[in-house]
């Protein structure tokens, strides 16, 4: 039984540039969650896809965007990279068609933006 | 939105000793209390999570103890062993009514001497 798989681990930017990471959830789960955690600090929730839609969304701008494919795979996008963006990316799939809330986490991408 | 603060931030323990760590909440539409433990360049893994509708919960070493009234859930590991050090994360979720915008706090860092 697989588990939530992440790719890449690790990416380089430079500011401005867009970066694309990918997450396949848990077999048998149906809804992607992504995070940034920042060093030392705990994982910030950007949104969550169900049915290829986004259904609920956290405090990031919309250069972060994101997409769920009909196998519940996903992808989150940034654009216009800054700085602060560096961080590790996390991504959690559940199973909400039976109202099943744990969260099962990803390794996490780990992305540097010089 | 909801507001999670977690405490001590950091903890160090004597193997064999017990250790407790607590997370308030301010969102009273929060109804499912994870736990999760992130060693070092690992996943978050859950390790116990409580509902609302309950008031404790016990898994061998592990117990989570939730008071709604107050907002404010606990973890408790008895008996602690080196392999308990860890970064532990507490998060409020306010399944059902705004599934998996989860909310984390910024997690404790458990060292167990041996």
């Amino acid at each position: 039984d697989a588990g939530v798989t992440q790719s890449p681990t690790h990416l380089i930017k430079t500011r401005g540039q867009q970066v694309t990471l990918r997450c396949s959830p848990k077999s048998g789960h149906d809804t992607v969650s992504w995070y940034q955690q920042a060093l030392g600090q705990g994982p910030q929730f950007i949104f969550q896809y169900y049915e290829e839609e986004e259904r609920q969304r956290g405090n990031f701008p919309d250069r972060f965007s994101g997409h769920q494919f009909p196998n519940y795979s996903s992808e989150l996008n940034v654009n216009a990279l800054l700085l602060g963006d560096s961080a590790l990316y996390l991504c959690a799939s559940s199973l909400r068609t039976t109202g099943d809330e744990k969260l099962f986490f990803g390794s996490g991408t780990q992305l540097s933006v010089l | 939105g909801e507001n999670v603060e977690q405490h001590p931030s950091t903890l160090s323990v004597q193997e064999g000793d017990s250790a407790v760590i607590k997370c308030t909440y301010s969102d009273s539409a929060s109804n499912y209390f994870p736990w999760y433990k992130q060693e070092l360049g690992k996943r978050p893994q859950l390790i116990i999570d409580i509902r609302s509708n309950v008031g404790e919960k016990k898994d061998q070493r592990i117990a989570v103890t939730l008071n709604k009234t107050a907002k404010h859930f606990s973890l408790h590991i008895t008996e602690t062993q080196p392999e308990d050090s860890a970064v532990y994360f507490c998060a409020a979720i306010p399944f059902r009514t705004n599934a998996g915008k989860s909310t984390f706090g910024d997690g404790t860092t458990l060292t167990v001497k041996p």
